[in-house]
This record gives C-alpha cells, sequence and structure tokens, in this order.
C-alpha cells in the first residue's frame, strides 16, 4: 500500500535559518506529490506540488524536488521567518486512486525571533 | 467569504450521542472528502463523495456515515459517538478529472466526545 514518511517535529529554527523537513514515500505507481501547510486554528492549504520525477515545485519561498530513485520530497527553504510557523504535510496521489491523498504525520515548525 | 465551510466549529458531547458535522462549499466541485486528524496520525480519509450518487468508504469509515445532499454538501454523522472519536475533522472538495485534483480543505471541527 501508499505511505508517507516524514521527519517527527517540532523543529525549532531561528528566523533566518535553513528549513529541511524530509518526507519519503512508497507507492505502488507512479504518484503526484504535495506539501500541504497548517497554520494554527486553520485548514490546510497547498503549499507546492510536483507531479513526475525531478519535477521541482515551488511556492513563497518553499521548494520540493521529486526524487524517484530516493522516493524523496523533501522541503526546503533557505531563510525561514516567524510567520512560516505551521504544520507540514507531505501527501501523495497515487495512480489509480482516483483524488485519494496519502498524508505523513505533519512535522511542526516553530520558527522564533 | 470562505469557499469551504464547516459547521459547528467546536462541540462537546456525551458517549452514545448522535452527532452530525456539516459542511458546505462554493467552489461548485463535485468531489468532497471527510478526514479526521489526531495528533501524531496525520490525515485519515473517513468518506468520500465524487457525485451526488456516487459515495465511498475511506480508511476509518467504521462508526461513521454520510449524506451528499446537493453537490454542495456533505455531512458526516456519527450514529453513536465514542471517546476514540475525539479528533479535529476536516472537510476537503477537488475538482473532478484531471492528473491532478489539488483538494481544498475546510476549517475543521473540533469534536470531543466525553
Amino acid at each position: 500500500g501508499n505511505s508517507v514518511t516524514q521527519m517527527e517535529g517540532p523543529v525549532t529554527l531561528s528566523e533566518e535559518a535553513f528549513l529541511t523537513i524530509n518526507c519519503t514515500y512508497t507507492a505502488t505507481g507512479y504518484p503526484s506529490l504535495f506539501w500541504y501547510v497548517q497554520y494554527p486554528g486553520e485548514g490546510l492549504q497547498l503549499l507546492l506540488k510536483a507531479t513526475k520525477a525531478d519535477d521541482k515545485g515551488s511556492n513563497k519561498g518553499f521548494e520540493a524536488t521529486y526524487r524517484k530513485e530516493t522516493t524523496s520530497f523533501h522541503l526546503e527553504k533557505g531563510s525561514v521567518q516567524v510567520s512560516d510557523s505551521a504544520v507540514y504535510f507531505c501527501a501523495l496521489r497515487d495512480t489509480g486512486t482516483a483524488s485519494k491523498l496519502t498524508f505523513g504525520t505533519g512535522t511542526r515548525l516553530q520558527v522564533t525571533l | 467569504d470562505a469557499d469551504v465551510t464547516q459547521t459547528p466549529r467546536n462541540r462537546i458531547t456525551k458517549t452514545g450521542k448522535r452527532i452530525m458535522l456539516e459542511c458546505s462549499q462554493t467552489k461548485g466541485h463535485d468531489r468532497m472528502y471527510w478526514y479526521r486528524q489526531d495528533p501524531g496520525l496525520g490525515l485519515q480519509l473517513i468518506y468520500y463523495s465524487f457525485d451526488v450518487k456516487d459515495i465511498n468508504k475511506g480508511e476509518i469509515s467504521d462508526g461513521y456515515s454520510v449524506s451528499r445532499q446537493a453537490q454542495a454538501k456533505f455531512s458526516l454523522s456519527l450514529e453513536s459517538a465514542i471517546p476514540n472519536q475525539t479528533a479535529l475533522y476536516f472537510c476537503a472538495t477537488s475538482l473532478a478529472g484531471g492528473s491532478y485534483n489539488e483538494q481544498f480543505f475546510g476549517p475543521g471541527t473540533r469534536l470531543t466526545v466525553l
């Protein structure tokens, strides 16, 4: 079956630090990969996506590259801000599963001044 | 105005009570989903509906039922609530078809079963 594994949090960084949140996946087909972000008290919002191997998704300074050889989709940002404090979810949608998403457990990021 | 709304936002109830959580959307999407979120477990799919007449069980449908009253409305019911159904519940919507369909989430309903 499909699964997504994320690094456990919380991750605490100082403002302007470099961020990496690891994500690896297992899928039976050729999945599309996503990062969703959940700000306090809100629902999830799509942050970025990649639909095939070697694609790079990017948004708001965040980037992730679809690595088929390592089955990974690590999230990175060069300089985090306090406003980036949130929970980040890696997810996949496999071929043949319609629109169903499989989520990782989420990684809480806290950025301090 | 929010595109995906959920009511109530918070609910405390007792074991054995029947509870209904409602979801409405103004995005015109055909597909709607119900998820629950538990600490350390991410989101798990309860039920999903591809249109008014197409309802499907997700990973954890036991103890839950749903009703798709219209394209814009998708309700989740707990017929007899139990404490381990205490969780944060999210509704989501997406377009049909295509190689990629972003899901748009509501703000969530926090349910506590005592």
